[in-house]
């Protein structure tokens, strides 16, 4: 099946740096979608982006299908940024579309 | 519903017990998926429903797992005879379509003593 690598596995920040966190996957997608795992285990989904560019406050994402990779900003970090991001994608080559999940990068927003 | 809605949120069970969980999705929603998240793990894929279309099984770790879903509604996960590496957090998502944006659940936590 399709495989997802994510970058860095850990990262540490002090409140208000940028960062950048990196999905690589091993084939195309029919879409890709970014989510924020809180501390008290809780998913959000962040963007839904197959391809292109989308913004929403100081987060922004970026997939470049063709290349196989997709790119989360975080601009000016906050504390409640701290958490897991993690990157998923479907691809119907393999089975009808299920959802297939990197294993995340766990960032820690210090004050 | 206006999100995503599993039960019970906790579940204390002994070795051995069979349990069910439970996930309501979005009204509406054709896609439903479950997934297993060990405690400091990444969400590993365990089944997939798709509207009518023959569930994608391929995730499930045993025999002692199986789901079932009733047209675009609920759907049960059942574990049989629970081991303690059952132990887990239990999620659940659902989208308009395969292949939608999916909306998570806030999660069984299965402890097995």
């Amino acid at each position: 099946g399709i495989q997802v690598e994510q970058s860095p596995p850990d990262l540490i920040l002090q409140e208000g740096a940028n960062s950048t966190l990196r999905c690589n996957f091993s084939d195309s997608v029919n879409n890709l979608q970014w989510f924020h795992q809180n501390p008290w285990g809780q998913l959000i989904n962040l963007f839904y982006i197959p391809s292109g560019t989308k913004q929403n406050g100081r987060l922004s994402a970026t997939t470049v299908a063709t290349e196989r990779y997709s790119l989360l900003y975080i601009s000016s970090s906050q504390t409640t940024d701290s958490g897991v991001y993690f990157c998923a994608v479907e691809n119907n080559r393999y089975n009808n579309n299920d959802m297939r999940f990197g294993a995340g990068t766990r960032l820690t927003v210090k004050p | 519903g206006a999100g995503v809605s599993q039960s019970p949120s906790n579940k204390v069970t002994e070795k051995g017990k069979d349990v069910e969980l439970r996930c309501d999705p979005i009204s509406g929603h054709t896609a439903l998926y479950w997934y297993r998240q060990r405690l400091g793990q990444g969400l590993e894929f365990l089944i997939y429903f798709q509207g009518n279309s023959a569930p994608d099984k391929s995730g499930l770790p045993s025999d002692r797992f199986s789901a079932e879903r009733t047209g675009e509604s609920v759907s049960t996960l059942t574990i049989q005879r629970t081991q303690q590496e059952d132990s887990a957090v239990y999620l659940c998502a659902s989208s308009s379509q395969g292949g939608g944006k999916a909306f998570f659940g806030q999660g069984t936590r299965l402890t097995v003593v």
